[in-house]
């Protein structure tokens, strides 16, 4: 199947600072990327879906200025988290595929501690 | 939007006995409708999908049903295995986006 390659797998940072993730489509072309985050022993929260060459489309409830969602090129989309606080620890993941209704093809995941 | 329920949120089973896993969706839409297992600490993982033009789908212990009417599809895992422990979710993909159900730990009692 097609690979996705998310960057880091962990990262740890001090309250306050920022911190990007990276999501790349290795050996396809992904229009829509869309970001999660998982809480410990609970489902995928969809956070926001990002749109090559557009502005993403963020979940109600999740604040904008603080997850910035960036889609440059058909093969990588950035999540940064913005002035981070130990409650953004979590674990955050992404998915892409070819086309809506086909597989979704899932990053590694990043664990993200705050402290 | 599309709203997935997923039931049940934790099933424990004996080794060699099946497991079910049952969700329904509110689009009508929806014509897609894959499940993800997902082993911990690791990625979700494409098990099966099935689409709306049939009504149930196998790959050798694993089957999907689907009733469109109903709008609800069921995850069945027969002869479960240890390896078979994880958490499984379904997902429905509407409005551009794709929906996941609240997942389902499944544990396999050796």
């Amino acid at each position: 199947g097609a690979v996705v390659s998310q960057h880091p797998s962990r990262v740890i940072c001090k309250s306050g600072t920022s911190v990007k993730i990276e999501c790349r489509s290795l050996d396809f072309q992904a229009t829509t990327m869309f970001w999660y985050r998982q809480f410990p022993k609970k489902s995928l929260m969809l956070m926001a879906t990002s749109n090559e060459g557009s502005k993403a489309t963020y979940e109600q409830g999740v604040e904008k200025d603080k997850f910035l969602i960036n889609h440059a090129s058909l093969t990588l989309s950035t999540l940064t988290v913005t002035s981070a606080h130990p409650e953004d620890s979590s674990f955050y993941i992404c998915s892409a595929s070819g086309q809506l209704n086909t597989e979704a093809f899932f990053g590694q995941g990043t664990r993200l501690t705050v402290v | 939007g599309e709203n997935v329920e997923q039931h049940p949120s934790t099933l424990s089973v004996q080794e060699g006995d099946s497991a079910v896993i049952k969700c329904t969706y509110s689009d009508s839409a929806s014509n897609y409708f894959p499940w993800y297992k997902q082993e911990l600490g690791k990625r979700p993982q494409l098990i099966i999908d099935i689409r709306s033009n049939v009504g149930e789908k196998k790959d050798q212990r694993i089957a999907v049903t689907l009733n469109k009417t109903a709008k609800h599809f069921s995850l069945h895992i027969t002869e479960t295995q240890p390896e078979d422990s994880a958490v499984y979710f379904c997902a429905a993909p509407s409005y551009q986006k794709v929906t996941f159900g609240t997942g389902t730990k499944l544990q396999v009692i050796p």
